[in-house]
């Protein structure tokens, strides 16, 4: 099974910082991982994948990049919306595993 | 619009079974794979399991196989899970979710629309 780790585990940031958040497979995944934003009582919404492709509807102030085992979501400038969990998840090999998320938060 | 709705959730004692539905609409459901994902309280995703668009294949995690299985009715444009045996660590918000794959071949996907969920709960 492959491992997906992200950092941090929480990151704290006020709107309009730049937003960094990490993850790790255990093994490389090529470019087959995805991203997904998750706010309270809420289904998880796809945001990136393939690395690097935005969704449908997706601004463009989320980017994401990476290829192998190390990928990096970015937020360029947080809008109060984006204050969520964000979990990235992979589609290399089976079983299809997420990462533990990395929780936005206001500072 | 593109949806997906959960339902069949609810208590149930350790051991017992339990189906849950989802019910598609707005999009072609018969050329789509189709998975659940569950997540239990305050803790991150779980993949449970994959359907083909024509249900002929599936996969599972490791943690249902044996107890849990996946079907679709494609004539109904509805998703189960059936889930027997049930523990305590199965308690969690269960999600169907859409692949992403427009050929209907890829199961090994991301997912683009996802349900609102049903909550789980296995407590004696």
């Amino acid at each position: 099974e492959i491992v997906v780790t992200q950092s941090p585990a929480t990151l704290s940031l006020s709107p309009g910082e730049r937003a960094t958040l990490s993850c790790r497979a255990s093994q490389s995944v090529s470019t087959y991982l995805a991203w997904y934003q998750q706010k309270p009582g809420q289904a998880p919404r796809l945001l990136i994948y393939d690395a690097s492709n935005r969704a449908t509807g997706i601004p463009a102030r989320f980017s994401g990049s990476g290829s192998g085992t190390d990928f990096t979501l970015t937020i360029s400038s947080l809008e109060p919306e984006d204050f969520a969990v964000y979990y990235c998840q992979q589609r290399s090999n089976w079983p299809l595993t997420f990462g533990q998320g990395t929780k936005v938060e206001i500072k | 619009q593109v949806q997906l709705v959960e339902s069949g959730g609810g208590v149930v004692q350790p051991g017992r079974s339990l189906r849950l539905s989802c019910a598609a609409s707005g999009f072609t459901f018969s050329n789509y794979g189709m998975h659940w994902v569950r997540q239990a309280p305050g803790k991150g995703l779980e993949w449970v399991a994959v359907i083909s668009y024509g249900g002929n294949t599936k996969y599972y995690a490791d943690s249902v196989k044996g107890r849990f299985t996946i079907s679709r009715d494609n004539s109904k444009n509805t998703l189960y899970l059936q889930m027997n045996s049930l523990r305590a660590e199965d308690t969690a918000v269960y999600y169907c979710a859409k692949g992403f794959d427009s050929s209907g071949y890829i199961l090994i996907d991301a997912f683009d629309i996802w349900g609102q969920g049903t909550m789980v709960t296995v407590s004696s």
